[in-house]
């Protein structure tokens, strides 16, 4: 059983096209989040929703707009894509609280071309 | 705010050796810590977590402890493999359950 999934796996696109990524975490968990790395391996969180509703929001270009139907699911829109938008998206889900562990998908790589 | 810094990769050593990643940390409050394993193509596992001050955590053979008084929770293994070859994350887990990354150390384990 996958406990966070995500799809598609890879992803390429031009530059300017719109895109989305889906995720989807079966644990019963609240709180899901997105994180971007980048190709020296650095990781970022980019937004946080906490059952359907947004508790981080770090600083992120608008053209990313997450949205959570319900909490099960969080999908990253990214609207007029950039060279600078490569790179492998995860998300991840954990209880709220800071001793919790995230659970991670096994991320999505995108290559804007 | 928050931060942590762990040490450079590539890490390369050979089957059996003695592995240390370092990580210290800059924190408000009381955070818990993490180390997560990246191994190629994959997302991150949880490799163990510490959650207060003087606890251990242990899991297929790691091993970190979480310093208060050096502000550091360093990764230890005392006889890697040629499986443990993957990338290392010290995380930092505030009270908003956000976690601040480390820049990962990359391992390479040689037969």
């Amino acid at each position: 059983d996958t406990a966070v999934s995500q799809t598609p796996k890879y992803l390429v696109t031009q530059m300017g096209n719109d895109k989305s990524i889906k995720c989807e975490q079966n644990l019963g968990h609240d709180t899901m989040y997105w994180y971007k790395q980048d190709s020296k391996k650095f990781l970022k969180i980019m937004f946080s929703y906490n059952n359907k509703e947004l508790i981080i929001n770090e600083t992120v270009p608008n053209r990313f707009s997450p949205k959570s139907p319900d909490k099960a699911h969080l999908n990253l829109h990214i609207n007029s894509l950039e060279l600078g938008d490569s790179a492998v998206y995860f998300c991840a889900s954990s209880e709220p609280g800071h001793s919790y562990e995230q659970y991670f998908g096994p991320g999505t790589r995108l290559t804007v071309t | 705010g928050n931060s942590v810094t762990q040490m450079e990769g590539p890490v390369t050593l050979s089957e059996e050796a003695f592995l240390t990643i370092n990580c210290t940390y800059t924190a408000t409050g009381y955070p818990s810590l993490f180390w997560y394993v990246q191994y190629p193509g994959e997302g991150l596992q949880l490799l163990l977590k510490a959650t207060k001050a003087d606890d251990k955590g242990s899991n297929k053979g790691f091993e970190a402890t979480y310093r208060k008084e050096t502000t550091s929770f360093h990764l230890e293994k005392g006889s890697v493999q040629v499986s443990d070859s993957a990338v290392y994350f010290c995380a930092l887990g505030d009270s908003w359950g956000k976690l601040q990354f480390g820049a990962g150390t990359q391992v390479v384990v040689t037969p």
